[in-house]
């Protein structure tokens, strides 16, 4: 079945340092891939998504390329601040399966803490 | 515009009762989904509802149930608790056939004693 792995965390870094948190990926078919991201006490948030392979998700300064050659999509940022801290999921949907009705598959999560 | 609404926010039950979350998806959006969320874990889907049917299943036992109703809000039935079944439950909803992605809800925390 569908599973995806994350970096384990967690991850403590320096403001402004850069951030890299990998996620593989094993699908059948042509799955869309997503990085959520949860802020303490709240639901999940769509961080980003690409929907085909060489596509780039981009929002607030977060980056992942879709590859499908390594079966990835990790999640970078240039510099990261203090309010980014929060828990980062990496997801797939299985997109062929019920049509446009599709199920999310997660990743276990990473903590990131950024310190002043 | 309120996104995707649940209630309540945090529950204690004992083993063996039965639980009730409800949640009301935001506007416009007509399939949802529940996920169950255990501490330091990824959501894993429960099931999904469109059209007041269940339309798929994750791998959870029958005690898990659920409904949806004509205005497409959803409860999460779950009969004979379990210690095993403390967790952030949540709910996602999502506009059929548009392709965007799912909206979820804060959550209920369930602990069960």
């Amino acid at each position: 079945g569908d599973s995806v792995t994350q970096m384990e965390g967690p991850v403590t870094l320096s403001e402004e340092a850069f951030l890299t948190i990998n996620c593989t990926y094993t699908a059948t078919g042509y799955p869309s891939l997503f990085w959520y991201v949860q802020y303490p006490g709240e639901g999940l948030q769509l961080l980003l998504k690409a929907t085909k392979a060489d596509d780039k998700g981009s929002n607030k300064g977060f980056e992942a390329t879709y590859r499908k050659e390594t079966t990835s999509f990790h999640l970078e940022k240039g510099s990261v601040q203090v309010s980014d801290s929060a828990v980062y999921f990496c997801a797939l949907s299985d997109r062929n399966s019920g049509g446009s009705n599709y199920k999310l598959t997660f990743g276990k999560g990473t903590l990131l803490t950024v310190n002043p | 515009d309120a996104g995707v609404t649940q209630s309540p926010t945090h529950l204690i039950k004992t083993r063996g009762q039965q639980v009730t979350l409800r949640c009301s998806p935001k506007s416009g959006h007509d399939t949802v989904s529940w996920y169950q969320q255990a501490l330091g874990q990824g959501p894993q889907f429960i099931f999904q509802y469109y059209e007041e049917e269940e339309r798929q299943r994750g791998n959870f036992p029958d005690r898990f149930s659920g409904h949806q109703f004509p205005n497409y809000s959803s409860e999460l039935n779950v009969n004979a608790l379990l210690l095993g079944d403390s967790a952030l439950y949540l709910c996602a909803s999502y506009p059929t056939g548009t392709g965007s992605g799912y909206t979820f809800g804060s959550g209920t925390r369930l602990t069960v004693v």
